[in-house]
């Protein structure tokens, strides 16, 4: 099955500086990438996802890059505001095991965007 | 509004009584699916439906049983919990594979067994 690495665990940054987070996944048949920001007590919530035809889509201030020969993909946020402090996941589906939309999640990252 | 629909929100059990945790979608999606989510574990898959009557095993299935007699129903029974099932418990659904495979998630449900 699928297996997703997600780095880092925390990640403090100043607000109006750049934060990243990176994933790597491990089975090359996985062709979609969503990330979701769950808030303290709230639900994941989708936010961005890329297909493995493209190499990076934006929305805003948040962007996705992916390196399909590489097998990882990232999450950048631009000009953090402290509404960005959140849990962050990334996700990957896999081949076509668990009925083709199981998604394997990362450990996720707990963003912290200090004043 | 579309939704998926979880309740409890919060219960504490004792070891050994069954318990069911509820779930609906009104977006008519095939798929649908249980989550566990623990500190430093992320979110691993309990069970999934690919439709009604079809059901399968995810990656943490020991403890639980599901169901899916209605396309729009996918609860999570506990037919013993343990102490170890405390966790915060995420439904999830989707529509099918190769159109859409962004999740739409319940409100969550905090359980604590005693």
């Amino acid at each position: 099955g699928e297996n997703v690495e997600q780095h880092p665990s925390t990640l403090s940054v100043q607000e109006g500086d750049s934060a990243v987070i990176k994933c790597t996944y491990s089975d090359s048949a996985s062709n979609y990438f969503p990330w979701y920001k769950q808030e303290l007590g709230k639900r994941p919530q989708l936010i961005i996802d890329i297909r493995s035809n493209v190499g990076e889509k934006k929305d805003q201030r948040i962007a996705v890059t992916l390196n399909k020969t590489a097998k990882h993909f990232s999450l950048h946020i631009t000009e953090t505001q402290p509404e960005d402090s959140a849990v962050y996941f990334c996700a990957a589906p896999g081949g076509f095991t668990g009925g083709g939309n199981k998604l394997t999640f990362g450990t996720g990252t707990q963003l912290k965007v200090e004043l | 509004e579309a939704q998926v629909t979880q309740n409890p929100r919060y219960l504490i059990t004792v070891t050994g009584k069954k318990l069911t945790v509820t779930c609906s979608q009104n977006m008519n999606h095939e798929y649908m699916s249980w989550y566990r989510q623990d500190p430093g574990l992320g979110l691993r898959q309990i069970y999934y439906s690919m439709n009604v009557e079809v059901t399968d095993k995810g990656d943490v299935p020991e403890g639980y049983k599901v169901s899916r007699k209605e396309k729009r129903n996918f609860p999570l029974i506990l037919e013993s919990p343990s102490p170890n099932q405390t966790s915060l418990y995420f439904c999830a659904s989707s529509p099918p594979g190769g159109r859409n495979y962004g999740y739409t998630f319940g409100s969550g449900t905090r359980l604590t067994v005693v």
